[in-house]
């Protein structure tokens, strides 16, 4: 199993940034997707997560809005549209597994770093 | 929501030490809790989930107790690898993680 992912960098506040994570090594399409973050020297935050259809999709109401996760089973991809961004969300973003049955997240991606800032 | 509160925020503790930390919930959740570990720079790992399974590959010291709203994590012996910060998770609705227990050397 594989998580990379990609797309993180410098934006301006009030800027957009899609992130992106390749999956390999299991069936991408049977497996619920997350998207967690963790701010520098904070802890972890959960953003959203994604069934393997994308009919479910949930955001907690610190992201609500601004957000949009989406994936391409085809490609094996899972994304993160963010909109808007502020100073706060400057964070390293983490894609994590949903394993099923139980609902942890058991496998990570490396992380990629977002920073917002003038 | 549920909120999880994690004590102590940080443990200061020797080699050889047993180690445990507290996870609390606002509302129960039966035993959906998840532990993991992360280290400076990387990605979280898991440790136990369901509240006391051990996750393949993790070593027998760690350790998982708890139902409802108070949990535990125990580490029987501690290693010099497990110098770490833990975090809590429910998933009993939706997700949540603790703040966190940073392990430092004493």
């Amino acid at each position: 199993v594989q998580l990379v992912e990609s797309g993180g960098g410098l934006v301006k506040p009030g800027g957009s940034l899609r992130l992106s994570c390749a999956a390999s090594g299991f069936a991408f399409s049977d497996f619920y997707m997350n998207w967690i973050r963790q701010a520098p020297g904070k802890g972890l935050e959960w953003v959203s997560y994604i069934s393997p259809s994308s009919k479910t999709i949930y955001y907690p109401d610190s992201i609500k809005g601004r957000f949009t996760i989406s994936r391409d089973n085809a490609k094996n991809s899972l994304y993160l549209q963010m909109n808007n961004l502020g100073a706060e969300d400057t964070a390293v973003y983490y894609c994590a597994r949903d394993r099923p049955i139980n609902s942890v997240f058991d496998y990570w991606g490396q992380g990629a770093l977002v920073t917002v800032s003038s | 929501d549920i909120q999880m509160t994690q004590s102590p925020s940080t443990l200061s503790a020797s080699v050889g030490d047993r180690v445990t930390i507290t996870c609390r919930a606002s509302q129960t959740i039966s035993t959906w809790l998840a532990w993991y570990q992360q280290k400076p720079g990387k990605a979280p790992k898991l440790l136990i989930y369901r509240a006391s399974s051990l996750e393949s590959g993790v070593p027998s010291r760690f350790s998982g107790s708890g139902s409802g709203t108070e949990f535990t994590l125990t580490i029987s012996s501690l290693q010099p690898d497990d110098f770490a910060t833990y975090y809590c998770q429910q998933y009993n609705s939706y997700r949540t993680f603790g703040q966190g227990t940073k392990v430092e050397m004493k």
